[in-house]
This record gives C-alpha cells, sequence and structure tokens, in this order.
C-alpha cells in the first residue's frame, strides 16, 4: 500500500533551465496538494488540484510555474526558466475525497538550482 | 484562513510527557485541528486531528476545550526519536492549510 509517491527525490538544474516534479497520490485519493518549503521554515501553500482541475492556485507564483493533474498519471509541477531562489524543497500531498483525516505527505522533491 | 501560534522551541527529556499548545482565536465553525510531526529532508506526518473535546490515538492526545480557540498535543513519555518539528494547522477539509513555523521539540537523554 504505498503512500504519496514522488520524484526525483533530489534534482539539480542550472539557471534557465526546466523542473519537472512529480507526484503519485495514494490509491484512492483524488486530490493533491503542492507546497514549498524553504529552510528553517513552514511549508507555504501552492495549489491544490483534483483530476484534471485546479481548484485553488493562490499560492502558485504568477509566471513560471503551472501545475496539472491528467486523468491518468501523476500530478506535475513545472517550473520554467528556473532561478535560484527556487531553490527549495518541494512536497506533494494527498487526501481522499472529504479529507477529514489529514493529508499524506510523500518525502519530497528537494531543487537546487545552480 | 485561520492563523496558529506555537512556541517556537521546547525541551524535554526521555520518558517524560510533553504538551505543545497551539492558539487558533479565529478558528472556524468548521475548522478541524490537525498537528503534523516532521523530522529534516522528510514531509510531515499526520499525528492526530480532532473538532473538540478530547482525541487520543497510539501516539499523541489532542485536548480542545469548548471555545475551540487552543489546543495541546500531549506527547506521553517521549524519547529519543520524537526530536523533530510539530506543526498545529486548522482547516476544512479539502482547504489550503496555512503552516507556521511548528514548534522544534528537542528531547535530551
Amino acid at each position: 500500500n504505498a503512500g504519496v509517491m514522488q520524484n526525483p527525490r533530489h534534482l539539480v538544474r542550472r539557471r534557465g533551465q526546466e523542473a519537472r516534479l512529480r507526484c503519485s497520490p495514494m490509491k484512492g485519493h483524488s486530490h493533491v496538494y503542492w507546497y514549498r518549503q524553504l529552510p528553517e521554515e513552514g511549508l507555504k501553500f501552492m495549489v491544490y488540484l483534483q483530476k484534471e482541475n485546479i481548484i485553488d492556485e493562490s499560492g502558485m507564483p504568477k509566471e513560471r510555474f503551472s501545475a496539472e493533474f491528467p486523468k491518468e498519471g501523476p500530478s506535475i509541477l513545472r517550473i520554467q526558466q528556473v532561478v535560484r531562489g527556487d531553490s527549495a524543497a518541494y512536497f506533494c500531498a494527498s487526501s481522499p475525497p472529504l479529507g477529514k483525516n489529514g493529508y499524506t505527505f510523500g518525502s519530497g522533491t528537494r531543487l537546487t538550482v545552480v | 484562513l485561520a492563523k496558529t501560534t506555537q512556541p517556537i522551541s521546547m525541551d524535554s527529556y526521555e520518558g517524560q510527557e510533553v504538551n505543545i499548545t497551539c492558539s487558533h482565536n479565529n478558528i472556524a465553525t468548521n475548522d478541524y485541528i490537525t498537528w503534523y510531526q516532521q523530522f529534516p529532508s522528510q514531509g510531515p506526518r499526520f499525528i492526530i486531528q480532532g473538532y473538540k473535546t478530547k482525541v487520543t490515538n497510539e501516539v499523541a492526545s489532542l485536548f480542545i476545550p469548548a471555545d475551540r480557540k487552543s489546543s495541546t498535543l500531549s506527547l506521553p513519555r517521549v524519547s529519543l526519536s520524537d526530536t523533530a518539528v510539530y506543526y498545529c494547522l486548522v482547516g476544512g477539509a479539502n482547504r489550503k492549510l496555512i503552516w507556521g513555523l511548528g514548534t522544534s521539540l528537542a528531547v535530551n537523554p
């Protein structure tokens, strides 16, 4: 019974390249959330998606960032033309439709922009 | 969205009971209170969730007074492996959560 799977665990990109972060939710979970965490800080909400729908993207930067959760396959967080300030840990969480019992988080992707 | 306030850090010793209190003065009627634990380089892990009164599971208890403006996470007989950051969050189902800095708990031998 796999939990939330994120890959890659570590990603190094040069400034200007694209970063693609993947998240496969737990079986039976149809809601996905992306969070970003800087060192010594709490998690910052980015986006909340259901299958083929973006429900709340109020935490997403207006430019260069996009997210999708297609009908088939994992959710993807895409960062175009990365800059050093994008270096952070990106966590994905999933929940079942009612989401009452908290969210299950993945182990995160650590993005380093050099 | 309800914000929370909790101590930045706490120290304890192995075998002691640890109580971490969180304030959430503007909690909404349909908000739940959820606590997470996070170790370095790992994603947060769900500990316990409650709406009112007391909730207990195999790892912790959660005490919520009648006005729900605060909550206390109780960890019985902590061990070194309980050293982590503990986050208190309030929110409803399928809504974004606002994360603070959490409480960094250090358990000493």
